[in-house]
């Protein structure tokens, strides 16, 4: 298995334009979750998806984020307009949860740059 | 907002020392989770222990949860250089499906050879 599948790896855009992270989850699994990672708020969940659905998205910081699941094999985060604080390694990851606790499995993440 | 703390934040051993990073957290929790971080990469399961039990192992491994004391310990045996990576506790509240976890902010473990 191929893994979390992130796109792009690395991002750099300038302030006000429209970004767009693309995920791929394992095949098979059906949670998907987003978390953005920054040295002064660590690892902070974004997101996340059961079966398509998304759950909690109570941790997407501002309107100008949103987060979209069209089918079990992708998603996408999008952030528009972007801003400087928006520099981020962002995160997806998937799981299979059947009723019982589960770990996560996460893709290399997309290290975006916000000038 | 951050529910786990790690302690220490770095700690630097020699190869073959064993490493014990300690987790508080701060809300009742369902299971507890340890994951590692190798520099620019991704993170990696290392460990699940459920709330109901008190210590479970894994190759050289070995996870305490004490939920008296809101408080779990990571201790990683023999140490190698390959250890070298940032770990993460991360806590989950339900265990009966999908629940992303909230992660401290990591203990920077440095392996000298």
């Amino acid at each position: 298995d191929a893994g979390v599948i992130q796109s792009p790896r690395h991002e750099v855009t300038e302030m006000g334009q429209e970004v767009t992270l693309r995920c791929k989850p394992i095949s098979g699994h059906n949670s998907l979750f987003w978390y953005r990672q920054t040295m002064m708020r660590g690892l902070e969940l974004l997101i996340y998806f059961n079966n398509n659905v998304p759950i909690d998205d109570s941790g997407m910081p501002e309107d100008r984020f949103s987060a979209k699941m069209p089918n079990a094999s992708f998603s996408t985060l999008k952030i528009q307009p972007s801003e400087p604080r928006d520099s981020a390694v962002y995160f997806c990851a998937s799981s299979f949860s059947a009723g019982r606790a589960y770990e996560q499995y996460f893709g290399p993440g997309t290290r975006l740059t916000v000038t | 907002s951050q529910q786990g703390e790690e302690d220490p934040q770095a700690l630097s051993i020699q190869e073959g020392e064993n490493a014990t990073m300690n987790c508080s957290y701060k809300t009742s929790i369902n299971n507890l989770q340890w994951y590692r971080q190798n520099s620019g990469r991704g993170l990696v399961h290392l460990i699940l222990i459920r709330s109901n039990e008190r210590e479970k192992h894994s190759g050289r491994l070995r996870v305490t949860l004490d939920t008296s004391k809101k408080s779990s310990s990571l201790l990683i045996t023999a140490s190698r250089a390959a250890d070298t990576a940032s770990y993460f506790c991360a806590t989950a509240f339900t265990g009966g499906g999908a629940d992303g976890l909230t992660f401290g902010k990591g203990t920077h473990l440095i392996i000298q050879p």
